[in-house]
């Protein structure tokens, strides 16, 4: 039983499409991110929600739009694809432990590529 | 606000050999810290992490870390390597006043010689 899933692995499409990537964790967490993994491998948060509530958007483009329908679930719907959108996308999740120790369980990751 | 820096990009050491990477932290409350692996094609998974109480912290595959307050400092080691170590390492840190936040360095590659 994957812990945290991520679908699909791989997507490979066009400039200007529009494309989700659609998670799911089994461990009864309440929250759950989503990291962006550069070519150069830095990992930077772009959103995260606790219990279906939005409590982390950093600085990204309103073409990235994350949707929890409920707390075992974080898709992530990007607009208008963009080269430089090409990247690994990281889904996570965590039970708040204490203030500050999460430990996060991540996903395989999706790659996705934009052409 | 948190940060860290992970000093060396790529690490190459011998079969047998120590292993040593490097992070230093900024945080401006006490800090949490931890380490990810990353395996090639694969998810971040946790090796340790250090909250309160014992500086020296012990994780899996052999790994410890160090928390040195006054160095700002959380390196981690492994007294001998193994082929299987190749991988990329991440340390992070979070606090109190980044809740729910973690932020991470840019990681150091790990390979190993035979």
């Amino acid at each position: 039983d994957t812990a945290v899933s991520q679908t699909p692995k791989y997507l490979v499409t066009q400039m200007g499409n529009d494309k989700s990537i659609k998670c799911e964790q089994n461990l009864g967490h309440d929250t759950m991110y989503w990291y962006k993994q550069d070519s150069k491998k830095f990992l930077k948060i772009m959103f995260s929600y606790n219990n279906k509530e939005l409590i982390i958007n950093e600085t990204v483009p309103n073409r990235f739009s994350p949707k929890s329908p409920d707390k075992a679930h974080l898709n992530l719907h990007i607009n208008s694809l963009e080269l430089g959108d090409s990247a690994v996308y990281f889904c996570a999740s965590s039970q708040r432990e204490g203030a500050g120790a999460n430990v996060l369980t991540f996903g395989a990751g999706s790659r996705l590529t934009v052409l | 606000a948190q940060s860290v820096t992970q000093l060396g990009s790529h690490v190459s050491v011998s079969e047998g050999a120590l292993v040593l990477l490097r992070c230093n932290y900024s945080s401006s409350v006490p800090p949490y810290l931890f380490w990810y692996v990353q395996y090639p094609n694969q998810g971040l998974q946790l090796l340790l992490k250090y909250t309160t109480g014992a500086t020296l912290v012990k994780g899996i595959n052999g790994f410890e870390a160090e928390f040195k307050k006054s160095e700002t400092s959380f390196h981690l080691t492994k007294p001998s390597a193994h082929m299987s170590d190749a991988a990329e390492y991440f340390c992070a840190v979070s606090d109190l006043l980044t809740d729910y936040k973690l932020s991470f360095g840019a990681g150091t590659t790990v390979t190993v010689r035979a």
